[in-house]
């Protein structure tokens, strides 16, 4: 187990409704990735955070869009809820300059009804 | 933009035994990082192995080893003497090399879900 925490584990939201899923980074890490894993696929990236700034971004819409707190810890916010968001949301932790060394969080479920 | 392929959905092989996962990348970068990542049923992705492109040799890892062939953007994964514990998705990913924190980003293929036989 990794020192990566994501919460919740599960939820389930209306179509319209605005969701907040939580990562808190492993110690010593500095740099957050959150990426959406729908079912049967590889995960996407979604964007990173560092330094509380976001560094980056993947293909995803501007209702996609998160915070770094000064402890390191990260939130995911999705407003307007679609259908097709339902999946899984992964959060990975590293630290500046060893990137290739992330730590995956076991992700929160999201489903969208 | 890079992609990534893997072009087994499923596979399966007897306890005891050698499995090889296949994967694919396209990319313009010269100097790149590549990964296997497992995630079994807890959800959790796991990285099973590391590979830098500018390293002619092969990582191994235990059980684990990998076939890195850059000309052909080929990076295949061998699992060695096969455990119940092996069962899982199997993931391949790409990584640009930046300097310091610049956005890097994990690029993942499809997957593989590899069950392993009793």
């Amino acid at each position: 187990e990794t020192g990566v925490t994501q919460s919740p584990t599960h939820l389930i939201k209306t179509r319209g409704q605005q969701v907040t899923l939580r990562c808190s980074s492993q110690s010593g890490h500095n740099t957050v990735s959150w990426y959406q894993q729908a079912l049967g696929q590889g995960p996407q990236f979604i964007f990173q955070y560092y330094r509380e700034e976001e560094n980056g971004r993947g293909n995803f819409p501007p209702r996609f869009s998160g915070l770094q707190f000064p402890n390191y810890s990260s939130e995911l916010n999705v407003n307007a809820l679609e259908l097709d968001d339902s999946a899984l949301y992964l959060c990975a932790s590293s630290r500046a300059g060893r990137l290739t060394e992330a730590f995956f969080g076991q992700g929160t479920r999201l489903t969208v009804v | 933009a890079q992609t990534v392929t893997q072009s087994q959905p499923e596979m399966s092989v007897q306890e005891a035994e050698t499995v090889t996962l296949s994967c694919t990348y396209d990319t313009s970068e010269s100097n790149y990082y590549l990964f296997w990542y497992k995630q079994p049923p807890s959800r959790q992705m796991i990285l099973v192995i590391r590979q830098e492109a500018y390293k002619q040799q092969n990582a191994t890892e235990n059980r684990f080893s990998v076939n890195f062939q850059k000309a052909a953007k080929s990076f295949s994964l061998k699992i060695s003497d096969s455990q119940l514990g092996d069962t899982a998705m199997y993931f391949c990913a790409f990584m640009k090399h930046l300097q310091e924190t610049s956005g890097s980003r994990l690029t993942f293929g499809e997957g593989t879900q590899l069950t392993v036989n009793p």
